[in-house]
């Protein structure tokens, strides 16, 4: 199986500043791993995914990197909103089975 | 375009109940799954749907059973329900392969 956590379990940010919400996974063999946001009485919300052959992939304001050599994985929110404010969540896995850490709740300050 | 539905939104069981978690999807997508969410434990996964008539079992799949009715819909059902049971439930889907999910508003299940 996999084994996902998350390095911190709350995080709080200045409104404007750059986020980095960090994970750590176990299994090398993991093909895609992929960071949801899930916003209170909601579903998760897919954000962004990157193959285990890349290391970096950009997207709208967010960017994930990944560390293969340490088993890490980060999520950077540039100019964090308010409607940033949430449960951040990072998956790992192949196939039909993703193994989800526990989650990083991301508070932002006006 | 609803995206994934599932009902109902909240439930209250006595213990040794049974009941039927219904979830349905409007984007044509082949692979349905159903989580568990637990405070502290993060998402796990009970039983997916690579495609319809098929159906595997995930991490937690002990105390449920799924039906792949059609493409469209994939249900949940606790034959006798336990206060280990209680939970938000989710369910999603995905195209074949597909990584980004796509989440129903879950179901807040309650056992006494």
């Amino acid at each position: 199986g996999e084994s996902v956590g998350l390095h911190l379990p709350t995080l709080s940010v200045q409104e404007g500043d750059n986020s980095i919400i960090n994970c750590a996974y176990s299994n090398s063999a993991s093909d895609y791993f992929i960071w949801y946001k899930q916003e209170s009485g909601k579903g998760p919300q897919f954000i962004i995914d990157i193959r285990s052959n890349m290391d970096k992939r950009q997207g709208q304001r967010v960017t994930v990197l990944l560390n293969k050599t340490v088993k890490h994985l980060s999520l950077q929110i540039a100019a964090t909103q308010p409607g940033d404010s949430a449960v951040y969540f990072c998956a790992a896995g192949g196939g039909n089975q993703f193994y989800f850490g526990t989650g990083t709740s991301l508070t932002v300050i006006p | 375009n609803a995206g994934v539905t599932q009902t109902p939104k909240f439930q209250v069981l006595k213990t040794g109940q049974s009941m039927t978690l219904q979830c349905a999807q409007d984007m044509n997508h082949n692979s349905m799954y159903w989580y568990r969410q637990d405070p502290g434990m993060g998402l796990r996964l009970i039983y997916y749907s690579a495609s319809e008539g098929t159906t595997d079992k995930g991490e937690v799949p002990n105390g449920y059973n799924v039906s792949r009715l059609n493409k469209r819909e994939f249900s949940l059902r606790l034959e006798s329900a336990a206060p280990s049971q209680t939970s938000v439930y989710f369910c999603a889907s995905t195209l074949v392969g597909g990584t980004e999910a796509f989440f129903g508003q879950g179901t807040r299940l309650t056992v006494v």
